[in-house]
């Protein structure tokens, strides 16, 4: 059974600092993971998608990397402002692009 | 581009009661997706829709809900009768198409569920 784990479930940081969060997953034979964010009481905004034959991806100020056989990928957050505050999730899909499983999320909270 | 579309945006009914929501994808998209997000988790994936053919349905509690993607276009996912614990945000996401790798998801704003 596929499981997404994320690590930490809560972060606070300075306004300015770059910042990892950590998603594991079980599942070797992913096909693809994805980066989102979520404000409170709205739905998922996609950040990056990363395709398993691929190593990371980036937008902007955001980084994300995947590593499949260690079973983990890394979201960076370069100059975290406070509009970075959010919940961020990641999910993974199997090798025929379905059974999406989520982590339950890391809130950040970046202070001013 | 439009996103995804869903209604209503809040509602609140008692036990036992039925409910439908509605969920319209961007214009394309052949994937379909409703998840279940509980207060403090991740999204569950419900029900995963190909056009109008269901491709995975298996954590959809089948007793008390249904979905319907008819027209292979927008869906409306249906509880009934509703318990205490499906109190939560149902999401709609949908994507281009998962077989051909176009499996980055779009997610709509949800639909907050309050059983009482």
């Amino acid at each position: 059974k596929q499981e997404v784990t994320q690590i930490p479930a809560a972060l606070s940081v300075p306004e300015g600092e770059n910042l990892v969060l950590n998603c594991s997953f079980t599942d070797s034979a992913i096909y693809n993971l994805q980066w989102f964010r979520q404000d409170p009481g709205k739905g998922l905004t996609s950040l990056l998608l990363i395709q398993s034959s691929q190593r990371e991806q980036t937008s902007g100020r955001l980084n994300a990397s995947l590593d499949k056989s260690s079973g983990r990928s890394t979201l960076y957050i370069a100059a975290s402002q406070p509009g970075d505050s959010a919940t961020y999730l990641c999910a993974e899909s199997d090798n025929y692009g379905q059974n999406f499983v989520f982590g339950p999320g890391t809130r950040l909270s970046v202070l001013p | 581009e439009a996103g995804v579309a869903q209604s209503p945006r809040y509602k609140i009914i008692e036990k036992r009661q039925s409910v439908a929501f509605w969920c319209n994808p961007i214009s394309g998209h052949a994937t379909l997706y409703w998840y279940q997000q509980i207060l403090g988790q991740g999204p569950k994936l419900l029900i995963q829709f190909q056009n109008n053919g269901v491709v995975d349905d298996s954590q959809l509690p089948k007793d008390r809900f249904s979905a319907e993607r008819l027209k292979g276009v927008d869906s409306t996912l249906k509880i009934q009768p509703a318990k205490l614990e499906d109190s939560a945000v149902y999401l709609c996401a949908s994507s281009l198409d998962r077989v051909a790798g176009g499996s980055e998801q779009y997610f709509g704003p949800g639909t907050r569920l309050t059983v009482t």
